[in-house]
């Protein structure tokens, strides 16, 4: 089984709509992050958390919030999706330095 | 802010040529720089990193670069295959506070048969 799953997979939503992304571990990580990806422009840090008390916005925050429910999960939420906020996420965890990442969500914001 | 630089954008060689993809980054606390691979349709996944008390490390066929005065690295590729096309990003950060990490823009690298 996967280290770090991300549900859903895909998505399609309406402006306005709220939507939330999931994230899961087993790797016993304390650190977990999420990020975003367009083309050509890298991954971009949206939220991290180093423990369940422990909150930080990233480059990018705005527009999203996070929970992070316990040490395997940490959901990211678009309280109320816009079009520019179509992109493929990604959440990942980490030890130290070396990050694990998920699979990935492909959001898509009409 | 901190900022880390990838070139090129885009990379096409032949089959069992070499591959080279450079990045320069701007903060001098940083000391840890991975390299992560990305598949289609996939995470990215680290392929080989390096700190900054050594200049070079090798693994098979990937090796990295350092050049902490000019804070320069780079990722080399030696007899590349059809596996290796893919899109790779470097990182960097400083290792003891792995909150920021930085990463370059991507260099997807093209494999021809």
């Amino acid at each position: 089984d996967a280290d770090v799953t991300q549900t859903p997979r895909n998505r399609i939503t309406k402006t306005g709509k709220r939507i939330m992304l999931e994230c899961s571990q087993t790797k016993g990580h304390d650190r977990m992050y999420w990020y975003r990806q367009d083309p050509g422009l890298g991954l971009r840090l949206i939220y991290y958390s180093f423990d369940v008390k422990d909150i930080n916005k990233g480059e990018i925050s705005d527009g999203y919030s996070v929970s992070r429910q316990a040490q395997a999960k940490f959901s990211l939420s678009l309280e109320s999706a816009i079009p520019n906020q179509t992109a493929l996420y990604f959440c990942a965890t980490s030890d130290l330095a070396e990050q694990f990442f998920g699979p990935g969500t492909r959001l898509t914001v009409l | 802010g901190e900022n880390v630089e990838q070139h090129p954008s885009t990379l096409s060689v032949q089959e069992g040529d070499s591959a080279v993809i450079k990045c320069t980054y701007s903060d001098s606390a940083s000391n840890y720089f991975p390299w992560y691979k990305q598949e289609l349709g996939k995470g990215p996944q680290l392929i080989i990193d390096i700190r900054s008390n050594v200049g070079e490390k090798k693994d098979q066929r990937i090796a990295v670069t350092l050049n902490k005065t000019a804070k320069h690295f780079s990722l080399h590729i030696t007899e590349t295959q059809p596996e290796d096309s893919a899109v790779y990003f470097c990182a960097a950060t400083a290792y003891s506070s792995a909150s920021k990490i930085i990463f370059g823009s991507g260099t997807r690298l093209s494999i021809r048969p």
